[in-house]
């Protein structure tokens, strides 16, 4: 059974970089079948895709987001990582890794969350 | 972008009672790409149904879901207590994918 398990530092200051990891056990993220993506929450709202990477190193990312977002893949760690730069209040939120069946983006399974706050 | 609107925003109910969860789309989706999951607190979400009527492997049959181009609906026949949870319904048909807003159902 494949698990999924986000890493990464809780609070991150304003205009630095959040930079998350994501943990895969119980299958490999070189599966060329699958698609991994992050999904992000903020408290008390609803969710939004951030994007996602293929094993190959092919992306796609939410235009909302594009220009701050950047996603890589290690087979040799099984992980995959978000990075988003220039971060503001707006990005705190729970960020989700999930994985999708290529070619389509429906999330199943996803890891538990973890809460990254943008503060000075 | 697709922007799906979840209707109602709350619902106030009890065990055993049925419901049923509406999901409208701006625009037609794709091969009926809409997914449905189930937030507990604390939790991410689980995926429960896809392609509008198919149950993800493990759920059990009191959760239906229907619907084709924009407007989808997700019923549960008999609520259980664990069913009290924030739904969202979710369009894979194209990119970017979204989400609708939820609707929470409380006891």
């Amino acid at each position: 059974q494949v698990q999924l398990q986000e890493s990464g530092p809780g609070l991150v200051k304003p205009s630095q970089t959040l930079s998350l990891t994501c943990t895969v056990s119980g299958g490999s993220v070189s599966n060329i079948s699958h698609y991994w993506s992050w999904i992000r929450q903020p408290a008390g709202k609803g969710l939004e895709w951030i994007g996602r990477i293929h094993p190959t190193g092919s992306t796609i990312y939410n235009p909302s987001l594009s220009s701050r977002v950047t996603m890589s893949i290690d087979t040799s760690k099984n992980q995959f990582s978000l990075k988003l730069n220039s971060v503001t209040a707006a990005d705190t939120a729970v960020y989700y890794c999930a994985r999708a069946p290529k070619p389509i983006h429906l999330f199943d399974p996803w890891g538990q969350g973890t809460l990254v706050t943008v503060s000075s | 972008e697709i922007v799906l609107t979840q209707s109602p925003g709350t619902l106030s109910l009890s065990p055993g009672e049925r419901v049923t969860l509406s999901c409208k789309a701006s625009q037609s989706v794709s091969n009926n790409f809409l997914a449905w999951y189930r937030q507990k607190p604390g939790q991410a979400p689980r995926l429960l149904m896809y392609t509008g009527s198919t149950r993800a492997a493990g759920i059990p049959d009191r959760f239906s879901g229907s619907g084709s181009g924009t407007d989808f609906t997700l019923t549960i026949s008999r609520l259980e207590p664990e069913d009290f949870a924030v739904y969202y319904c979710q369009q894979y048909g194209s990119s970017p994918y979204t989400f609708g807003q939820g609707t929470k159902l409380e006891i």
